[in-house]
């Protein structure tokens, strides 16, 4: 069975730009939260997915945006990076929307904003 | 809404000592209570969780926690530590099936490091 996976590991990129981070969920999962955690703290929900849709959202703004594929693998979109930004990305797995049911995390995408 | 405070951001103990991680959470709704542990450079782990029944869980690597409603508390213990153990432990909440917006929310404290020393 293969565990959560992220790409890229690292990232570099300059205020302004945008990025995109990838996320492929283990096996037979349905559901993908994605979360933030800035250096020294802990990480904070962005958003979830549920079959393909947006069905949970934290406090962030809307420059940060997701999808979630067919094959249930997902991606986050930042766009005007800013550096408060920089941060460890982690996307997490489970195999329901419900809240009893485990999230699995994936190693996480360092992104560097310079 | 849900709120988590770890207490110490920093433990050291020396190793086969016994340690308790403090973390106190607020809420407003029924929450399921989580640990995660993360070593540098990687995801999260879960250690142990309480969904319902027994307030005592046992987790992975010889953890448990305990589950204390009327002080809103859920704080980790190890009779005995071993260097590998050396990581950052987090406490996390989730309301459930609160349903809305906050339906797969994960809310996490700050994290305390664990250090243990030879």
């Amino acid at each position: 069975e293969t565990g959560v996976t992220q790409s890229p590991t690292h990232l570099i990129k300059t205020r302004g730009q945008q990025v995109t981070l990838r996320c492929s969920s283990q096996s037979g999962h349905n559901t993908v939260s994605w979360y933030q955690q800035a250096l020294g703290q802990g990480p904070q929900f962005i958003f979830q997915y549920y079959r393909e849709e947006e069905n949970g959202r934290g406090n962030f703004p809307p420059r940060f945006s997701g999808l979630q594929f067919p094959n249930y693998s997902s991606e986050l979109n930042v766009n005007a990076l800013e550096l408060d930004d920089s941060a460890l990305y982690l996307c997490a797995s489970s195999g329901g929307q419900g809240s009893y049911n485990e999230q699995f995390f994936g190693p996480g995408t360092r992104l560097t904003v310079l | 809404a849900q709120s988590v405070t770890q207490l110490d951001s920093q433990v050291p103990v020396f190793e086969e000592a016994p340690v308790e991680l403090r973390c106190n959470y607020s809420s407003s709704v029924s929450v399921y209570l989580f640990w995660y542990v993360q070593y540098p450079n990687q995801g999260l782990q879960l250690l142990l969780k309480y969904l319902s029944g027994s307030t005592l869980v046992k987790g992975i690597n010889g953890f448990e926690a305990e589950f204390n409603k009327s002080q809103t508390s859920f704080h980790l213990r190890k009779p005995s530590v071993h260097i590998s153990d050396t990581a950052e432990y987090f406490c996390a909440v989730r309301g459930r099936d609160a349903g809305g917006t906050s339906y797969g929310k994960l809310t996490f404290g700050q994290g305390t490091i664990l250090t243990v020393h030879p």
